[in-house]
């Protein structure tokens, strides 16, 4: 599982409050990633980060915000919950070997918003 | 841009029958592809990639540069195939993956 973990799993929160899904990881790894899966959309980048302090925008970023102030730490942040945020987030990261770059997932988060 | 297809949401084999999942993907440059699995209500596990050439659980797959796919094959269906199976690609980058929206197998028993 490449020592990811994610917390909380499951969370159930109203519209319009702040959420946060944390992502840990304990083998240095320089690049993290936060994911949403929906049905008939698979997969969308959300927010990515090269290291500590730096991060950028994915595919679908809008109503979202992330931090990282430490290597093994990679936040996510719901400013203001909607409903179209209802999700199963999963965090990712890279694994080089040589040339070659592989992703391995966290056991994602399943998060409802009423 | 990058694009990752899988034409097929849904696909229904028999147990012991051959089965394809289908990938074809967009991209200008030399990308890396691989498939990932997905099992009820866990995390996305990879399966294969197309550079080390192996065979996972009798799964194969072979890129076609001509045609821009790489298919998934495996010669006889097993019940615990049954998954949701993710195509991605990888770029010069290396670091940002691009996946398809997946195609959910069902293996009849």
């Amino acid at each position: 599982d490449a020592g990811i973990t994610q917390s909380p799993r499951h969370k159930v929160t109203e519209t319009g409050t702040p959420v946060t899904l944390r992502c840990h990881q304990t083998e240095n790894h320089r690049y993290m990633y936060w994911y949403r899966q929906d049905p008939g959309h698979g997969l969308r980048l959300i927010h990515y980060s090269y290291g500590v302090k730096d991060t950028d925008k994915g595919e679908v970023s809008d109503g979202y915000s992330v931090s990282r102030s430490k290597t093994e730490d990679f936040l996510l942040t719901l400013e203001s919950a909607t409903s179209s945020q209802t999700s199963v987030y999963f965090c990712a990261i890279s694994r080089s070997a040589g040339v070659e770059e592989t992703q391995y997932f966290g056991p994602g988060t399943r998060l409802l918003v009423l | 841009a990058q694009r990752v297809t899988q034409p097929e949401k849904l696909l229904s084999v028999f147990k012991g029958a051959p089965v394809e999942l289908k990938c074809n993907y967009s991209y200008s440059g030399s990308p890396e592809l691989f498939w990932y699995v997905q099992y009820s209500r866990q995390r996305l596990q990879l399966l294969l990639r197309h550079i080390s050439r192996e065979s996972i659980k009798g799964f194969t797959a072979d890129l076609n540069k001509g045609e821009t796919s790489f298919h998934l094959k495996k010669p006889f269906a097993q019940e615990e195939d049954s998954a949701m199976y993710y195509c991605a690609l990888s770029g010069n980058t290396g670091n940002q993956f691009y996946f398809g929206t997946g195609t959910s197998l069902t293996v009849i028993p």
